[in-house]
């Protein structure tokens, strides 16, 4: 069965600081897609970033950046220079690319980041 | 484009009682998705459509759980004698049925609390 472990369901970060959120995958398949998304307070889940499991460098979107080792199955999210707007729920999907259930998003239960003034 | 609507952004209702919820996803979207998250869960996934027909189905809903996307537009999700179990936030996103990977927009959901 595909699977999303989260295991930190917290983390604090000092502002400025860098923070590494942890995720690995489990599935058999061979190619899908790996995102990470954030959830404010407000409820809505913002995309932050893509990891293709074909591609062979690591994503990277501004402050954002995917460290994607598919051998350990793990595609953990780098926040660099964290600011006290990250603070949020972080959630870590996959999406299988072929087969029934293409497209829909498989979530892990999320990390709750806390970033200190 | 004003991105996903989700309506109502709350509902109250009696255990027993039917809702109805709405999702009008970004217009050049031919997905659309139904989404539940329990407090301190990730979403979990319902149901989805390409244009007006429903795809999959997830064993989650029951059936008292029906979802529609008449004309392939906006969708609704319908449950009928709600059981405080059915608490939750109801996520809907779109997107294109393609190669974007980055396609997914959520709305902001409906959170819905059965009393």
């Amino acid at each position: 069965a595909q699977k999303i472990t989260q295991t930190q369901p917290g983390m604090f970060v000092q502002e400025k600081e860098a923070v590494t959120l942890d995720c690995t995958y489990d599935t058999s398949d061979q190619s899908y897609g790996l995102f990470w998304y954030k959830q404010p307070s407000s409820g809505e889940m913002i995309f932050l970033i893509y990891q293709g499991s074909y591609d062979e460098q690591n994503a990277t979107e501004g402050r954002y950046s995917l460290n994607f080792q598919k051998a350990r199955k793990s595609a953990n999210l780098v926040i660099s220079a964290s600011q006290l707007g990250d603070s949020a729920m972080y959630f870590c999907a996959m999406r299988p690319n072929y087969g029934g259930s293409q497209g829909n998003l498989i979530f892990g239960k999320g990390t709750k980041l806390s970033v200190k003034p | 484009d004003t991105g996903v609507s989700q309506n109502p952004r709350h509902k109250i209702t009696k255990r027993g009682q039917n809702v109805t919820f709405r999702c009008d996803p970004i217009s050049e979207h031919n997905r659309l998705y139904w989404y539940r998250q329990t407090l301190g869960q990730g979403p979990e996934f319902l149901t989805y459509f390409q244009n007006e027909a429903q795809l999959e189905k997830s064993r989650l809903l029951s059936d008292r759980f029906s979802a529609e996307r008449p004309k392939g537009s906006f969708s609704t999700l319908e449950i009928q004698r709600t059981e405080q179990g059915d608490s939750a936030m109801y996520l809907c996103a779109s997107s294109w049925a393609g190669t974007d990977p980055y396609g997914y927009t959520f709305g902001s959901g409906t959170r819905l609390t059965v009393v």
